[in-house]
């Protein structure tokens, strides 16, 4: 069981948006401002996408964005394309260094 | 460009000690962080600890009474063991360069490619 809550599935189809959420609690998700988000295609290794809730890293495309209200970090892909088919998981600082994942979102684009 | 690959036993026996190393190029800045992380076939991601420029470590409370890491700044590699291992253990392992803090941002970049450790017998 993970500490970060993540529905199992989302789809979307091609140029449509969708949003994946990452409930935790007041002590991870909503105490601190470091939630990133991975994507993961089959047999890869995860990629960063999002840190510190919505900054993007170089190279990563602005249909990537993160939000957070409260104790839940969502991740918005809009303009969807077929490359976007992937997991994606999201990870929250708890405090005393640790970091929690969540456990994982799969994304179907129809 | 900062890349990472782990090397070691793809077999460990049950109740034995796993070992991997992880070879760090093209970063030599004490900035960032070296941290385990693995993932269960089917699974999610799992955060196993990190350590410093300095050899400081911090672990997972989960698996903090098993696990070691440690450093050797001569050859850019950084090592995890993992002891009396179970199948629960298997996994892919991955090795990370880790940001912390509010300055440089948190976030695991760039991943090795990860090596997969089957415990059985």
């Amino acid at each position: 069981q993970s500490a970060l809550t993540q529905p199992p599935s989302v789809s979307g189809s091609p140029g449509q948006s969708v949003t994946v959420s990452c409930t935790g609690t007041y002590s991870s998700v909503g105490a601190y401002n470091y939630v990133s988000w991975y994507q993961q295609r089959p047999g890869k290794a995860p990629k960063l996408m999002i840190y510190d809730v919505s900054k993007r890293p170089s190279g990563v495309p602005d249909r990537f964005s993160g939000s957070k209200s409260g104790n839940t970090a969502s991740l918005t892909i809009s303009g969807l394309q077929p490359e976007d088919e992937a997991d994606y998981y999201c990870c929250s600082y708890t405090g005393s260094y640790i970091r929690v994942f969540g456990g994982g979102t799969k994304l179907t684009v129809l | 460009q900062v890349q990472l690959q782990e090397s070691g036993p793809g077999l460990v026996k049950p109740s034995e000690t796993l070992s991997l190393t992880c070879t760090v190029s093209g970063d030599s800045s004490s900035s960032y962080y070296w941290s385990w992380i693995r993932q269960s076939a089917g699974e999610g991601l799992e955060w196993i600890g990190r350590i410093s420029h300095s050899g400081t470590t911090e672990y997972n409370p989960s698996l903090k009474s098993r696990v070691t890491m440690t450093l050797d700044t001569s050859k850019n590699q950084f090592s995890l063991k993992l002891t009396s291992v179970t199948a629960t253990d298997t996994a892919v392992y991955y090795c990370v360069r880790e940001s912390i803090g509010p300055w440089l941002g948190n976030w695991f970049d760039p991943w090795g490619q990860g090596i997969l450790v089957t415990v059985s017998s």
